[in-house]
């Protein structure tokens, strides 16, 4: 059984580039989260879809979006890319209504912006 | 407002002793908790979590945690430290909402 696949693993863009970011969740959960996580710091809550639709966002400007498929994978967009949006990016994936159970967390991407 | 707070940064125990890691958490309902391990350039692995079944919880590779809500703690333990126990550890909790609140993380390091 696959568990949280992200790609790519490694990422190098220049300041001011847009970027996408793959996941795929765990067969059989339906829920995909994302966090960044900066050098040094605890995962921060992106956003996380369910059904295709943003059920919830953190405090991130509008240039993160993201969007989830009918097969539950999930894409993750940074626009207009600062030097401060270098992190590694976690994808989650977990059921539905499931909060007392864990989300399964992908390798992640590391971006780094120059 | 529910958050999670680690103390202490980094940690570091000799082979053999008592890994004792702290965690915090400020909710207005009961959470549930979670404590996870990230290694070098890896994603997050979970260790144990509680959901309000049993207030010990043991995980994997010999850690267990407790809660304890007079203390609002939910500290992680594991009687004898391994070198391959060295790595970053999160606590992370989670009021029934959408989104789970990380700490800062606990950096442990053990010695030979």
């Amino acid at each position: 059984d696959a568990g949280v696949t992200q790609s790519p693993t490694h990422l190098i863009k220049t300041r001011g580039q847009q970027v996408t970011l793959r996941c795929s969740p765990k067969s059989g959960h339906d829920t995909v989260s994302w966090y960044q996580q900066a050098l040094g710091q605890g995962p921060q809550f992106i956003f996380q879809y369910y059904e295709e639709e943003e059920r919830q966002r953190g405090n991130f400007p509008d240039r993160f979006s993201g969007h989830q498929f009918p097969n539950y994978s999930s894409e993750l967009n940074v626009n207009a890319l600062l030097l401060g949006d270098s992190a590694l990016y976690l994808c989650a994936s977990s059921l539905v209504g499931q909060q007392n159970t864990e989300a399964f967390f992908g390798q992640g991407t590391r971006l780094t912006v120059v | 407002a529910q958050s999670v707070t680690q103390l202490g940064s980094h940690v570091s125990v000799s082979e053999g002793a008592l890994v004792l890691l702290r965690c915090n958490y400020s909710s207005s309902v009961p959470p549930y908790l979670f404590w996870y391990v990230q290694y070098p350039n890896q994603g997050l692995q979970l260790l144990l979590k509680y959901t309000s079944a049993a207030t010990l919880v043991k995980g994997i590779n010999g850690f267990e945690a407790e809660f304890k809500k007079s203390e609002t703690s939910f500290h992680l333990t594991k009687p004898s430290a391994h070198m391959s126990d060295a790595a970053e550890y999160f606590c992370a909790g989670n009021t029934g909402g959408f989104k789970t609140i990380f700490g800062a993380g606990t950096r442990l390091f053990v010695k030979a």
